[in-house]
């Protein structure tokens, strides 16, 4: 079992709804990442926290908006979304100093705008 | 600025034998971490292998070794006595070694094991 969990697996939705996707761990990491997978493409950083603070934005569109309400759960709000935002969403965490471990991923939320 | 390049987008392999996933970089930091994952088709990604910048041996994980060449900036994996469920996409990743410091990702190479 990964010990990032990501829900829900699959989603799909409209492009007028407003949805969250939900990441756990309790590994007592302190940063916590959403990355964006398109298909056979590598994993694009979209945000980065770092003891409960956003650290990093990489220019994302403000209809995705993530939460981290503790330490081990980050959240990522989605609203008036587009079909090219359709994608595998990749939740992270790690440690924020120790990089020598690299990032623990979860197994992501598949998600399906229409 | 970093940059991970992995110029094989398929590779193919028989049941049993070694094959090498080849990885090369570019970075400023003086310190950073190599990084094997592996991606199978329902999505997770899957740490396989580690590698400082200033450790001195190759990193081996079971049938994963990573083949570093400081100097020439090379950092391959190589799967001994491939299996059918090594058949994923593995992704070639740095992260400078510092805090806040990012993971970067190759673009990937799909590998496929026959029978």
């Amino acid at each position: 079992d990964t010990e990032v969990t990501q829900t829900p697996k699959h989603l799909v939705m409209g492009m007028t709804n407003k949805k969250s996707l939900k990441c756990e761990q309790h590994m007592g990491h302190r940063a916590m990442y959403w990355y964006k997978q398109k298909a056979k493409k590598p994993p694009e950083l979209m945000f980065v926290y770092s003891y409960e603070k956003l650290s990093i934005n990489e220019s994302v569109p403000s209809r995705f908006s993530p939460e981290c309400p503790n330490s081990s759960l980050l959240n990522l709000h989605l609203h008036a979304l587009q079909p090219e935002d359709s994608a595998l969403y990749l939740c992270a965490s790690s440690q924020v100093t120790q990089s020598n471990y690299g990032y623990t991923f979860g197994s992501g939320t598949r998600l399906t705008v229409v | 600025a970093q940059k991970i390049t992995q110029t094989q987008p398929g590779m193919f392999v028989q049941e049993k034998e070694a094959v090498t996933l080849d990885c090369t970089y570019d970075t400023s930091d003086p310190s950073y971490g190599l990084f094997w994952y592996k991606q199978p088709s329902s999505g997770e990604m899957i740490f396989l292998i580690y590698q400082g910048s200033y450790d001195q041996q190759n990193a081996t994980e079971g049938r994963y070794s990573l083949n570093f060449q400081k100097a020439r900036k090379s950092a391959n994996l190589v799967i001994s006595a491939s299996q059918l469920g090594d058949s994923a996409m593995y992704f070639c990743a740095m992260r400078p070694i510092t805090s806040y410091g990012k993971l970067t990702f190759g673009q990937g190479t799909i590998l496929t094991v026959h029978p």
